[in-house]
């Protein structure tokens, strides 16, 4: 059963564009969800996180944007640079059913020089 | 602050062989939590462990796995009798609370032959 889905196993951007990055959720008990970054052959490495009493974080070229009531989050990345290459994986957790976090499948972003 | 690491990096094994996965946290982190990569999947949770407690092990195969967090020493997962399933990377991640991200090691591969 997949909590935490990430429907677009790819994307490809222009360096300089907007990298959109798409993650929704079935569990309405989930109030915590983070972005992680993963190079081929590292760990995941943590980007950003939001909780569930706000809508928006930023910091520096990375935004992630919640609503609630799509179950839905995203990860803007402006401007795009060609270091941004790596598996996104976006993450979810309930401080009610347990402090686990439910990844999903992850997107594989492309910045094309 | 060394980051959180793990050993060995790559461990291959024969069927029916067991595979001891290890664990050190960074300095200060006492929440522990091992995930499992599949080939082409994302992560999956397997164990959430605090100094000598398993908190949640609901992700965690019912035979042959069990994991274990010290007092003293690294976080232990161990896996018997191993078949060629078990083939996958194996991460470990460790928060200082239960609250906030958490951050990943390098992982192990492990190769069932």
């Amino acid at each position: 059963d997949q909590q935490v889905k990430q429907n677009s196993p790819s994307l490809s951007v222009q360096e300089g564009r907007i990298s959109i990055l798409n993650c929704d959720y079935t569990n309405s008990m989930f109030d915590y969800f983070l972005w992680y970054k993963k190079y081929p052959a590292e760990g995941p490495t943590f980007l950003i996180s939001i909780s569930s009493i706000k809508d928006k974080n930023e910091d520096g070229r990375f935004t992630v944007f919640l609503n609630k009531s799509a179950k839905h989050l995203s990860l803007h990345i402006v401007p795009s640079q060609p270091g941004d290459s790596a598996v996104y994986f976006c993450a979810a957790s309930s401080s009610h059913t347990g402090n686990q976090f439910y990844f999903g499948t992850g997107t594989s972003l492309t910045v094309i020089p | 602050n060394a980051g959180v690491m793990q050993n060995p990096r790559h461990l291959v094994r024969r069927r029916g062989q067991e595979a001891r996965l290890r664990c050190s946290p960074m300095k200060g982190h006492s929440h522990v939590y091992w995930y499992r990569q599949l080939p082409e999947e994302g992560l999956k949770f397997m164990v959430y462990l605090q100094k000598e407690n398993i908190i949640d092990e609901s992700g965690m195969p019912k035979e042959r796995f069990s994991a274990e967090f010290p007092k003293e020493g690294p976080s232990i997962l161990r896996i018997q009798q191993v078949v060629r399933g078990d083939s996958a990377a194996y991460f470990c991640a460790s928060s200082p609370d239960r609250r906030v991200e958490a951050f990943f090691g390098q992982g192990t591969r492990l190769t069932v032959v």
